[in-house]
């Protein structure tokens, strides 16, 4: 595609629910990265896919999150058990392997836990 | 965490140059400077990078010291648009660790 498409783009669900959050990243690019962005903060990172492995996901806050990626494009962010502090917008970002490290963000998935 | 320091905000005129600081004294020979920025409610975008040399492009230039341990990033005319928080990151080849950046207001 064009861009880094996420969605859904806003999520409100109830506290202890769990949610999927779905990145489609650009075609041919095979690095995938995920993000969050709690409210006036900046971007934490959570998890690195290169192709369908994830060599990096010393991000990930608790054993609550998990993320997988297939066929080397969608990725889905999955978050167990969700709590208020887990509100944050959710950001995706895709680029081709190396340098430069010119990622394409994506627009993010806003949760809101109640 | 992010290895960068940069002020916490900046005020820029309309149509004049905007140059934002970073320090990264830390930074290894691999390690490459790169910008991007964040306006409200978007995802950030790439604005430049480099090693060692100056380099400019559409978007904005950016100077990096002889030692580079800190670099300018020049966006010659500001505009409106331009109001937004600016990222200045040291990394190799893996991933990006975003600091809290620089808050750019452009004013009329």
């Amino acid at each position: 595609g064009a861009g880094v498409s996420q969605s859904p783009s806003n999520k409100v669900t109830e506290k202890g629910k769990d949610v999927e959050l779905r990145c489609d990243p650009i075609s041919g690019h095979t690095a995938l990265y995920w993000y969050r962005q709690s409210l006036g903060q900046g971007l934490e990172f959570l998890i690195y896919f290169q192709g369908n492995s994830a060599p990096d996901k010393s991000g990930l806050p608790s054993d609550r999150f998990s993320a997988e990626r297939t066929g080397g494009s969608v990725s889905t962010l999955t978050i167990q058990r969700t709590q208020q502090e887990d509100s944050a917008v959710y950001l995706c970002a895709s680029s081709l392997p190396g340098s430069p490290l010119s990622y394409t963000f994506g627009s993010g998935t806003r949760l809101t836990v109640v | 965490d992010a290895k960068t320091t940069q002020p916490t905000s900046m005020d820029c005129a309309e149509g004049r140059a905007a140059n934002l600081p970073c320090n990264h004294s830390t930074i290894s020979g691999n390690e490459y400077v790169y910008w991007y920025r964040q306006i409200h409610s978007q995802g950030p975008q790439y604005i430049i990078h480099g090693l060692k040399n100056n380099e400019t492009n559409e978007m904005a230039s950016l100077i990096i010291t002889e030692d580079r341990k800190s670099s300018t990033l020049i966006l010659p005319h500001a505009t409106l648009r331009d109001t937004a928080v600016y990222y200045c990151i040291e990394t190799g080849f893996q991933k990006l660790v975003f600091g809290t950046g620089t808050r750019l207001l452009v004013s009329p």
